[in-house]
């Protein structure tokens, strides 16, 4: 079952912009991650953050985490071409129990 | 990381028929698991593969319409049986690398047709 919402479904910017994408959760998690999915194809892990965090940076993406609004963001910086994508928040406890988001589809033109 | 193979990477088949999709993976892992995705849709979990048991499946997934079997740490197969068109989909085999650890690594995926 889906824990929640991302909003927004569908997300389209022009290269160089940032993108920011939203998740919503609705049961109480230990973590929660971030994938990319590439035109179907397999997922690959971006980030994860724990309860305990509130932000996380990796490279170009910074993830926040309101546990209180079970709620969290994904923040792409200076977009390329190259990052458009599908992408999912997963939430899960202690490696189990995962739910993914339905997914924000983002289209960065050149 | 894990490096995660699948087999096959997709196929056309007729309603009526089973496929056993294979997930092989390059070093031992505790957590295995599968994965729908329906077109345009986001994963949904179909069961755990359990080492050595029967796989706990999530609801509205059965043993009769998705055997898994794990008969190792590094290797599980699903079988969608009795194929309708509704099981048209992408089809992911899932690990969770090293005990402790919750990144999740994926099989690059199965993309099934049922005609």
């Amino acid at each position: 079952s889906q824990q929640g919402e991302e909003d927004p479904q569908a997300l389209s910017i022009q290269e160089g912009e940032n993108a920011t994408m939203n998740c919503s959760y609705k049961t109480s998690i230990n973590n929660l991650q971030w994938y990319r999915q590439n035109s179907g194809r397999g997922l690959v892990h971006l980030i994860l953050i724990r309860s305990n965090e509130r932000e996380k940076h990796s490279g170009r993406l910074r993830v926040t985490l309101d546990t209180s609004k079970k709620s969290s963001s994904l923040l792409i910086t200076a977009s390329r071409a190259a990052d458009t994508a599908s992408y999912f928040c997963a939430t899960s406890n202690y490696g189990q129990n995962f739910v993914f988001g339905p997914g924000t589809r983002l289209s960065v033109l050149p | 990381s894990a490096v995660i193979s699948q087999k096959p990477s997709r196929d056309i088949c007729q309603r009526g028929t089973s496929l056993t999709i294979q997930c092989q993976v390059d070093s031992q892992v505790t957590m295995m698991f599968w994965y729908r995705q329906q077109p345009g849709q986001s994963l949904t979990l179909i069961a755990t593969a359990n080492q050595g048991s029967e796989a706990t499946y999530e609801s509205g997934f059965v043993i009769d319409k998705f055997p898994i079997s794990r008969p190792n740490l590094t290797f599980s197969t699903l079988t969608v049986s009795n194929m309708s068109p509704e099981d048209s989909s992408i089809y992911l085999c899932s690990v969770v690398g090293l005990p402790g650890t919750e990144t999740q690594y994926f099989g690059p995926g199965t993309r099934l047709l049922v005609l």
